[in-house]
């Protein structure tokens, strides 16, 4: 099984201070998933990425797909409450389909 | 409504006793999944399943028993509940075509005395 190491572990910040999430792994993927979860509730997918190198944007939050697709990250601008939650990546393994491995995840905590 | 549903929510056990976990998805996806989340080591997969009647380990599969009769359903049995299996369960589902999103239950949270 390929391992993908997630990097804070926990993050408290102030609102509107900007913060990264690294995603690392030394083997390669098919696509790699960020999720969102809330207390209570199960994992909720974010963006996927596919392409070695590729940037995509969802309002103040921007995920980046590594060029040897090992690696991801996410950054986040101008942070606030609603942003309260965890942070998961998952990469999709090339070799056995539809198995996502997962990162342990980022607690990020925005105070106001 | 469309979507996966898990059932129990919360469920408390005792050591040796027989549990089953249900999963049910609405939209046919082929893909169905059963993890466990403990902290600190995200989400592990236990079984998984590409179709009915098809189904394969994941990470962490002793102690587990899995079955796929029909499609939408996924049932986790544990056989004999040990106190290490206290864990928060999550089913999800997906279609088979690549890149294959996974969409989640809400889990059922099972303490094992």
């Amino acid at each position: 099984t390929q391992l993908l190491e997630q990097s804070p572990q926990f993050l408290s910040i102030q609102e509107g201070e900007n913060l990264t999430v690294y995603c690392n792994s030394s083997s390669v993927f098919s696509s790699l998933q960020w999720y969102r979860q809330e207390p209570g509730e199960g994992p909720v997918l974010l963006v996927t990425v596919v392409t070695g190198g590729e940037v995509k944007k969802l309002k103040r939050l921007t995920f980046q797909f590594g060029d040897a697709r090992k690696d991801s990250s996410l950054h986040i601008t101008a942070a606030q409450p609603g942003d309260t939650g965890l942070y998961l990546c998952a990469g999709e393994e090339m070799e056995y389909g539809n198995k996502l491995v997962f990162g342990a995840g980022t607690i990020l905590r925005v105070k106001s | 409504d469309a979507g996966i549903t898990q059932s129990p929510r919360y469920k408390i056990t005792e050591t040796g006793r027989q549990v089953t976990l249900m999963c049910h998805q609405t939209w046919s996806h082929s893909y169905m999944f059963w993890y466990r989340q403990d902290l600190g080591h995200g989400l592990r997969l236990i079984y998984y399943s590409a179709a009915a009647d098809i189904t394969d380990k994941g990470e962490v599969p002793d102690g587990y028993v899995v079955s796929r009769s029909k499609t939408e359903n996924f049932p986790l049995t544990l056989e004999s509940a040990t106190r290490s299996q206290t864990s928060v369960y999550f089913c999800a589902s997906s279609d088979g075509y690549s890149p294959r999103p996974q969409h989640f239950g809400d889990g059922t949270r099972l303490s094992i005395l």
